[in-house]
């Protein structure tokens, strides 16, 4: 099956810094999503991004599809983006969702 | 705007005991999945259903699990007999494409 890994595992910023997430797949992909996992454990739906570039306020990401990868820039970090970041994929016929490992992001104010 | 929930939000319950986890995805949408993840590890498909009948399931699936979608609304995910390692959270999605909805989980202890 198609294979995700996300980089960097842990990420601990200072209030204000930028970050850029990444995330590597092994296959072509007909859907790519970012999640932020909150502290009670939702999923947050951040961005759906087979291809391309897309921005909602703070947070842009950026899909390579031809290279096989995808971006989460966030500008202006706050405590409150504090979480795992995942990165999750389907490819081929498939519609189930595969997912990285993540990225844990730690904002200290 | 629509969402998919979830109940109940939190799960207690003995080792042996059956469990069922109730989600109402999207009104208009057709496929539906469960995932899961045990605690601090990534999140793992189970299971996805579309027309009536399970389309996929991971090797996780096994004769313990099942998936009902009893009515026009509910969708539901039946443990037969819970384990302990059973223990995680469980998440229901949704879509009518690609882009998947997924609800805020249920957490389930077995104890």
């Amino acid at each position: 099956g198609i294979q995700v890994e996300q980089s960097p595992p842990d990420l601990i910023l200072q209030e204000g810094a930028n970050s850029t997430l990444r995330c590597n797949f092994s296959d072509s992909v007909n859907n790519l999503q970012w999640f932020h996992q909150n502290p009670w454990g939702q999923l947050i739906n951040l961005f759906y991004i087979p291809s391309g570039t897309k921005q909602n306020g703070r947070l842009s990401a950026t899909t390579v599809a031809t290279e096989r990868y995808s971006l989460l820039y966030i500008s202006s970090s706050q405590t409150t983006d504090s979480g795992v970041y995942f990165c999750a994929v389907s490819g081929g016929s498939n519609y189930k969702l595969t997912f990285g490992k993540g990225t844990l992001l730690t904002v200290n104010p | 705007e629509p969402e998919v929930t979830q109940t109940p939000s939190h799960q207690v319950t003995q080792m042996g005991q059956e469990v069922i986890l109730r989600c109402v995805p999207i009104s208009n949408h057709l496929y539906f999945y469960w995932y899961r993840q045990i605690l601090g590890q990534k999140v793992e498909f189970l299971v996805s259903f579309y027309n009536n009948e399970i389309s996929e399931k991971s090797e996780i699936f096994d004769d313990q699990f099942s998936v009902e979608r009893p009515d026009g609304s509910n969708f539901t995910l039946k443990i037969r007999s819970t384990k302990l390692e059973d223990s995680a959270m469980y998440f229901c999605a949704s879509s009518d494409s690609y882009e998947q909805y997924f609800g805020p989980g249920t957490r389930l202890t077995v104890t």
